[in-house]
């Protein structure tokens, strides 16, 4: 099983800032089948990128993926309001499906 | 617009079965190459993978959960269904039906709005 692991745990950023969140595997993920997802309070996931870089329909460019093998990264060019969420990475490159534990980002 | 609904009970007694059913709505589940998941998240914590299915029963499982997990297909009502057995309330959790975003590929574009469900005598 691929273990994911996202660091920090909380990202505390006032709005305008940029945001860097990582993910790493225990193992590589092959293909670079990395996805990133967007979760607020009582609500289901959004995917947000897929491919490791791969931005799905409808999400703005200030969010960008980038990564290979073990290590990946979601960035967020300059907050809005609406970016203020929990973020999850998930491998899709072998079963289990695995995500990560999460990344907090907060309203400095 | 492809939409997945979640129906069951809320509450359910330890060692009982956990039933629930993803209504899908906007497609056939039928649909070649897409198979059908359930994920759920523990209060507080992250997301975990359950298992899928294909139209044609075909399943795969998250080991962890493997020996008392059956997801079975009823293409007649375009539903898939969740059997989870002898629960405890560590499977307390939000459950979600997800469907991928691409055919052969477990990027989960769309969800059920999920559905709480509590092991509690």
């Amino acid at each position: 099983e691929i273990v994911l692991s996202q660091s920090p745990g909380t990202l505390s950023l006032s709005l305008g800032e940029g945001a860097t969140l990582s993910c790493r595997a225990s193992q590589s993920v092959s293909s670079n089948y990395l996805a990133w997802y967007q979760q607020k309070p009582g609500q289901a996931p959004r995917l947000l990128i897929f491919g490791a870089s791969s931005r799905a329909t409808g999400i703005p460019d200030r969010f960008s993926g980038s990564g290979s093998g073990t290590d990946f990264s979601l960035t967020i060019s300059r907050l809005e309001p609406e970016d203020f969420a929990v973020y999850y990475c998930q491998q899709y490159a072998q079963l289990p499906l695995t995500f990560g534990g999460g990344t907090k980002v907060e309203i400095k | 617009q492809v939409q997945l609904q979640e129906s069951g009970p809320g509450l359910v007694k330890p060692s009982q079965t956990l039933s629930l059913t993803c209504t899908v709505s906007g497609a056939s589940i039928r649909i070649g190459g897409y198979y059908w998941s359930w994920v759920r998240q523990l209060p507080g914590k992250g997301l975990e993978w359950i298992g899928k299915m294909y139209y044609t029963g075909a399943t795969y499982y998250n080991p962890a959960l493997e020996s008392r997990v059956t997801i079975t297909v009823d293409t007649s009502q375009n539903q898939f269904s969740l059997n989870l057995r002898s629960v405890t309330a560590a499977d307390t959790a939000v459950y979600y039906c997800a469907r991928p975003a691409f055919s052969k590929k477990d990027v989960f574009e769309i969800w059920g709005q999920g559905t709480v469900v509590t092991v509690s005598s």
